[in-house]
């Protein structure tokens, strides 16, 4: 399987609204509404951020929300916080009973 | 809120086999609503899924590693462990246990601190 593709890198300044793209394809993102995001600090255990697409974890900010069209699953973070400066990664089931990751993006807060 | 927390040799020599268990806290790993997932992340790069298994048995691995992985549960111990054997350098990483949602939708929550695992003569 191959991994889903994100940006290396994506950078905003604080209180802008920056969007994170995963793409994958018809046998993963495109085929279940099972995406999954994941925020990593540096030396830390990566958090759930939001899953099934669009829905939050109990504690966690509703400055992060999800989205999906087709087999492009979208982060978004508003009001960019300095403390959001971490990688992001997103997550798919696929059709074969296996998940993936995407490779992971660094956001930068300027 | 269940904890996980990884165990093992922090040192394996090439071509050996890689044994770790997550001790599942707090929580029971007899549910049918989980998955009991292994998830590995090599020094500066991404993570990398290797697999699950759930109470019943059943397991998904990652094609890339199916050949060389074995995961099991033992619901006495409330414990479940990775192998993975003919290790080389590639397989040096941090690797984590995470509860895998199933039943409600598919996340990975909570994780294990993780532990590094250093494949070296």
């Amino acid at each position: 399987q191959s991994a889903l593709t994100q940006p290396a890198s994506v950078s905003g300044s604080p209180g802008q609204s920056i969007t994170i793209s995963c793409t994958g394809t018809s046998s993963d993102i495109g085929a279940y509404n099972y995406v999954s995001w994941y925020q990593q600090h540096p030396g830390k255990v990566p958090k759930l951020l939001i899953y099934n697409v669009n829905n939050r974890p109990s504690g966690v900010s509703n400055r992060f929300s999800g989205s999906k069209s087709g087999n492009t699953a979208s982060l978004i973070i508003s009001g960019l916080q300095t403390e959001d400066e971490a990688d992001y990664y997103c997550n798919s089931y696929t059709s074969s009973s296996t998940l993936v990751f995407g490779g992971g993006t660094k956001l930068t807060v300027l | 809120q269940e904890q996980l927390q990884e165990w093992g040799p922090g040192l394996v020599k090439p071509s050996q086999t890689l044994s770790l268990t997550c001790t599942v806290s707090d929580g029971s790993i007899t549910t049918n609503k989980y998955y009991w997932t292994w998830i590995r992340q090599p020094a500066g790069k991404g993570l990398e899924w290797i697999g699950r298994i759930h109470i019943s048995g059943s397991t998904n691995y990652n094609p890339s590693l199916k050949s060389r992985i074995t995961m099991s549960v033992d619901s006495s111990k409330n414990q479940f462990s990775l192998k993975l054997n003919s290790v080389t350098a590639a397989d040096t990483a941090i690797y984590y246990c995470a509860r895998n949602g199933h039943a409600t939708g598919v996340w990975l929550d909570p994780w294990g601190q993780g532990i590094l695992v250093t494949v070296s003569s």
